[in-house]
């Protein structure tokens, strides 16, 4: 079957790093996604990667590796706005995403 | 960027009524879109696929007779919850792809809460 899995909640400080990890099993795979979901907010994209190795975006970097299935978002430099769900999603075979349950990430002052 | 609205952002209604919600693409077109329905603390559930000129495609164990949709034009698509009951009580949310036959990156709309009492 097809799965994603993450965390269902970490928690950091603002200010530091935190690295939110997914990993997945999808029939064929066509490129993994992150988004940030805000409490009672629609999910808005956040990276994309399909090619193994590291995007960054700013604050933000999503890695990928897919002979292991895996990849983690990067937040450095973590902002209290940055307290959101984080939603990992892999693109089957089909170009379906599928979607991970997502992570609360919980920031301190 | 693009953007897409939905309407109503919430809606109470009374168990044995039906709620439509529009969800609209205001800058640009779009053949496809999706309904997801997403319940507290858990993930995006996709419903359907909302295809332009032609039947939306439902995914497994969602009721195509109680989540009516309709693809009326290039930038609107509508979901009607028929007969809802409380347990249709969740967060709707569409939304449409960036590329027009690529379901990767996709743009949301708001969102609609719907509660039924």
């Amino acid at each position: 079957g097809q799965n994603i899995d993450q965390p269902t909640e970490m928690t950091a400080t603002e200010g530091a790093i935190v690295q939110i990890n997914c990993t997945y099993q999808t029939s064929g795979f066509n490129g993994l996604f992150w988004y940030q979901q805000h409490a009672g907010e629609a999910p808005t994209f956040l990276s994309y990667n399909v090619l193994d190795g590291l995007e960054e975006k700013g604050r933000f970097s999503s890695f990928l590796s897919r002979s292991k299935g895996y990849s983690y978002l990067l937040l450095k430099e973590l902002q209290m706005k940055d307290s959101a769900s984080y939603l990992c999603a892999a693109s089957d075979s089909n170009y379906q995403l599928i979607w991970g349950a997502g992570t609360k990430l919980i920031i301190k002052p | 960027g693009a953007v897409v609205s939905q309407h109503p952002s919430w809606v109470i209604c009374k168990s044995g009524t039906s709620v439509k919600i529009e969800c609209r693409s205001l800058d640009f077109q779009a053949t496809t879109m999706f309904w997801y329905r997403q319940f507290p603390k858990q993930s995006l559930m996709l419903m359907a696929t909302s295809n332009e000129g032609s039947k939306a495609t439902y995914e497994q164990g969602v009721e195509k007779d109680k989540f009516l949709i309709n693809h009326a034009s290039l930038t609107l698509s509508t979901l009607t919850v028929t007969s809802a009951h409380p347990e249709d009580s969740s967060f709707y949310i569409c939304s449409a792809p960036a590329l027009a036959g690529d379901v990767g990156e996709q743009y949301f709309g708001p969102g609609t809460r719907l509660t039924v009492t």
